[in-house]
């Protein structure tokens, strides 16, 4: 157990169903990140939450949307994806405030779009 | 050329053997560098840092070649369990991300 908790593990998802990725982290770190992987690609970062501060939003497509209620929740609210978007979504978490830190992840959530 | 670049394999090792693996990086202002493992359809855990001088961990060493702009990996007497995919990751000096390798995947046959 890393600390880092996602729900769901797996997500089969039509394009015009709307749905929710949770993460909860019991580490009392303070920066929590949204990762893609896709197959046999590098893991892309998506969103960073520093001190529940949007920090980083890497040109992710409007479809997905941030929440960051308090240091410790983190959720992907998700809609009308395309069958592109079906990767694993890592949630992850640092102790917030430096660079280059050591990332905790969890889980993941498996989504396939169809 | 992409920021950074491994080989993705696989390198299919029998146990006990020693094995290596770089990886390259084209931005000279990256300063932090790591080596995360991901084993089959599970999250990425640190593996190690990898400091200037080198360091070592166990069975592990990491090395970096700044001039060269590479770091390595180097896993001795290799164990079933060492079977996983290893991750790049470096850190741009100033910049809040960390930018990761598409991974090399290992192989431990017995």
């Amino acid at each position: 157990e890393t600390g880092v908790t996602q729900t769901p593990r797996h997500l089969v998802m039509g394009m015009t169903n709307k749905k929710s990725l949770k993460c909860e982290q019991h580490l009392g770190h303070n920066a929590m990140y949204w990762y893609k992987q896709s197959a046999k690609k590098p893991l892309e970062l998506m969103f960073v939450y520093n001190f529940k501060e949007q920090t980083e939003n890497n040109s992710v497509p409007s479809r997905f949307s941030p929440e960051c209620p308090n240091s410790s929740h983190l959720f992907l609210h998700l809609h009308t994806l395309q069958p592109e978007d079906s990767a694993l979504y890592l949630c992850a978490s640092s102790q917030g405030g430096g660079l280059g830190e050591k990332l905790f992840f969890g889980s993941g959530t498996q989504l396939s779009v169809l | 050329r992409k920021e950074v670049e491994q080989d993705p394999g696989p390198f299919n090792v029998p146990e006990g053997a020693t094995v290596a693996f770089n990886c390259t990086y084209s931005n000279s202002a990256s300063q932090s560098f790591f080596w995360y493992r991901q084993d089959c359809r599970k999250e990425p855990k640190l593996l190690m840092s990898v400091y200037s001088s080198g360091n070592e961990d166990g069975r592990f060493t990491a090395q970096l070649n700044r001039a060269s702009q590479y770091i390595s990996l180097l896993i001795r007497d290799s164990k079933l369990s060492d079977s996983a995919t290893y991750l790049c990751v470096v850190n741009i000096r100033g910049n809040y991300q960390l930018i990761w390798g598409a991974g090399t995947k290992l192989i431990i046959k017995p």
